[in-house]
């Protein structure tokens, strides 16, 4: 069974730095693609930014480019997302779903990154 | 940049169809995949490739495609459907795109 368990959100001052992590199992984690989605209190989703199976190749949206970088550690089956220079803008529930094939798509329940003084 | 347009609300009364469009450029290129979200949980995949149904997904829900518009079609409503809808393609950059969301109220 596909489990994914977002954590590290919490309240940060603005200007501040979090780190999430997503911890990955019931997949050969390091075949797929993993993404960060976020959704803001009461709006839409946002593709935030992705990175291939190996980790060679990262994407991010504009809105984050410069301010966060996302990695993965395979051999712990582990997605991060390092966030600095937080805005309010920033404050949102933190997903990271996976696409593991045709239909396959999985989700967390999220961690919630709230920035604010 | 991509951009998918869905129109923000949708109301039917239960056991009549609920169509939601979803348009942008980037569908005449890249499939669709329409997921359903409710109140305080987790997006849910219910098509993908366009018109394709996840296993456990009930057949009342089927998507279908025309040029550079998608339509995520629930064939008789229940209450349970209400919930807020996305539609999302996967972009050249594998940076993928979500409408904007759509509010399917079922009353």
């Amino acid at each position: 069974e596909v489990q994914l368990v977002e954590s590290g959100g919490g309240l940060v001052q603005p200007g501040g730095s979090l780190r999430l992590s997503c911890a990955a199992s019931g997949f050969t984690f390091s075949s797929y693609a993993m993404s960060w989605v976020r959704q803001a209190p009461g709006k839409g989703l946002e593709c935030v930014s992705a990175i291939s199976g190996s980790g060679g190749t990262t994407y991010y949206a504009d809105s984050v480019k410069g301010r966060f970088t996302i990695s993965r550690d395979n051999s712990k089956n582990t997605l991060y997302l390092q966030m600095n220079s937080l805005r309010a803008e920033d404050t949102a529930v933190y997903y990271c779903p996976v696409v593991t094939g045709e239909g396959g798509d999985y989700w967390g329940q999220g961690t919630l990154v709230t920035v604010s003084s | 940049s991509y951009e998918l347009t869905q129109p923000s609300s949708v109301s039917v009364s239960p056991g009549q169809t609920a169509r939601i469009t979803c348009s942008g450029d980037v569908l005449g290129k890249k499939y669709a995949r329409w997921f359903q979200q409710k109140p305080g949980q987790a997006p849910v995949l219910v098509i993908y490739k366009d018109n394709e149904r996840p296993s456990g997904i009930p057949e009342r829900f089927s998507g279908s495609s025309s040029g550079t518009t998608v339509t995520l079609t629930i064939s008789g409503a229940q209450v349970e459907d209400e919930a807020d809808y996305y539609c999302y393609s996967a972009a050249d950059n594998n940076l993928g795109v979500f409408g904007g969301g759509t509010k399917l109220t079922v009353l």
